[in-house]
């Protein structure tokens, strides 16, 4: 069965500082596409950065960037200079074989400090 | 921009009563999700639906039911509301197609389900 493994439940970071928020997973796909999505307290759950299995170059979107270890099936969200409009859940997901459907993880839970 | 709208974001409902929630996007997206969502359990998929008057169960779909009859709107239906189905409710869709967007959920606000 496919999986995906958030091991932190909670997380806090103080302003301007450095985070990373870690996910594995499990799959015997060879070419998938990688999610995390963002969940600010009683707001809309949008997507945050993707990246595609088979690009070897870690994706990038601004402050955001992901470490991809594919042999270790491991995806981790680093996100830069962190502000306080980043508190929020945050959620791992990749599609499930031959399916449309996405497998999310359990979330991290995302406190900035001001 | 991909807009996906849910009818209401708070309900209240009885236990028994039958529940409607709706979901409509514009990007005439072939995939629509209903999730539920609780405190550490994450995103569990209720029902999905790849086309119109196509529907699929997920992981949770026991005093659920689905309908969709147009392809932009995708309704939840809970037959005889039980307590144990207060929840946040999330609806997704997405495209078939293969590219940029291949597999990228888009979601809706949400609506929060009370059944006392």
């Amino acid at each position: 069965a496919q999986t995906v493994t958030q091991s932190q439940p909670e997380m806090s970071v103080q302003e301007a500082e450095t985070v990373t928020l870690s996910c594995t997973y499990d799959t015997s796909e060879n070419n998938y596409y990688l999610f995390w999505y963002k969940q600010p307290p009683s707001r809309q759950m949008i997507l945050v950065i993707r990246q595609e299995a088979y690009k070897q170059q870690n994706a990038t979107e601004n402050r955001f960037s992901v470490n991809f270890q594919k042999a270790a099936k491991s995806f981790s969200l680093k996100i830069s200079d962190s502000q306080l409009g980043d508190t929020a859940m945050y959620f791992c997901a990749f599609p499930r074989a031959g399916s449309y459907q996405l497998t999310f993880g359990k979330g991290t839970k995302l406190s900035v400090i001001p | 921009d991909v807009k996906v709208t849910q009818s209401s974001r708070y309900l209240v409902k009885r236990t028994g009563e039958k529940v409607f929630l709706e979901c409509v996007q514009d990007m005439d997206h072939e995939n629509m999700f209903w999730y539920r969502q609780d405190p550490g359990l994450g995103l569990r998929l209720i029902y999905f639906s790849y086309d119109v008057k196509m529907k699929e169960k997920g992981d949770i779909p026991e005093g659920y039911s689905v309908s969709r009859e147009k392809k932009e709107r995708f309704s939840l239906i809970l037959e005889s509301a039980s307590t144990n189905q207060t929840s946040m409710y999330l609806c997704a869709s997405s495209s078939h197609s293969s590219g940029r967007d291949t597999d990228t959920q888009y979601f809706g606000p949400g609506t929060r389900l009370t059944v006392l």
